[in-house]
């Protein structure tokens, strides 16, 4: 089984400056990472996936994240962020270890972007 | 495009009531999911199920039932309601096929609060 950590809690951020949000992730085997969104009181969407190729994926609303194997880290990241970007941010891991392929979640980043 | 539908979006349940959180998608998908989300502590896994007939646990079914009589449809069960199931349900349903990399697309969520 795998664990995800993500390292903070909380990043305030001011408009327009860039952003980084970290997650860790433990595993044995080859993994699958996701970065997901949830905006107040609704339900969650994908940000960008890394499944296999490529380390630098793109996602949409201008995200992008990288896989390093070697630092077991997949970080988001966003060269300018807007107010709207104000959101609850998660990383997930699945692998072929998991129950019917479910996702294993960090605990959730708060990223509150401010004029 | 509906995608996942969970209703109700909002419950407020008494110690000892039951109630069935109803979740439905009209994607096709196989793949089924149950997560409650606490607080500071991301998505965990309730249940789970890979096909009509076919559920299973996840990290945290105590005090839940699940039932898949149609791909469509995936209840979940309360029986003896108990203020440790204060939390937001989440609904999901993976692309046709499963698979590890598969992309899970969420319902709005509902919240419950056991009083």
């Amino acid at each position: 089984a795998q664990s995800v950590t993500q390292l903070d809690s909380q990043v305030p951020v001011f408009e327009e400056a860039p952003v980084e949000l970290r997650c860790n992730y433990s595993s044995s085997v080859s993994v699958y990472l996701f970065w997901y969104v949830q905006y107040p009181n609704q339900g969650l969407q994908l940000l960008l996936k890394y499944l296999s190729g490529s380390t630098l994926v793109k996602g949409i609303n201008g995200f992008e994240a990288e896989f390093n194997k070697s630092q077991t880290s997949f970080h988001l990241r966003k060269p300018s962020v807007h107010i709207s970007d104000t959101a609850e941010y998660f990383c997930a891991v699945s692998d072929n270890s998991n129950s019917g392929y479910a996702l294993n979640f960090g605990k959730g980043t708060s990223l509150l972007v401010t004029p | 495009n509906a995608g996942v539908t969970q209703t109700p979006k909002f419950r407020i349940l008494k110690i000892g009531q039951s109630m069935t959180l109803q979740c439905t998608q009209d994607m096709n998908h196989n793949y089924m999911y149950w997560y409650r989300q606490d607080p500071g502590m991301g998505l965990k896994l309730i249940y789970y199920s890979v096909g009509a007939g076919i559920t299973d646990k996840g990290e945290v079914p105590n005090g839940y039932n699940v039932s898949r009589s149609t791909t469509e449809d995936f209840p979940l069960r309360l029986e003896l309601a108990a203020p440790s199931q204060t939390s937001v349900y989440f609904c999901a349903s993976s692309t046709p096929g499963g698979g590890a990399g598969n992309i899970q697309y969420f319902g709005a969520g509902t919240r419950l609060s056991v009083l």
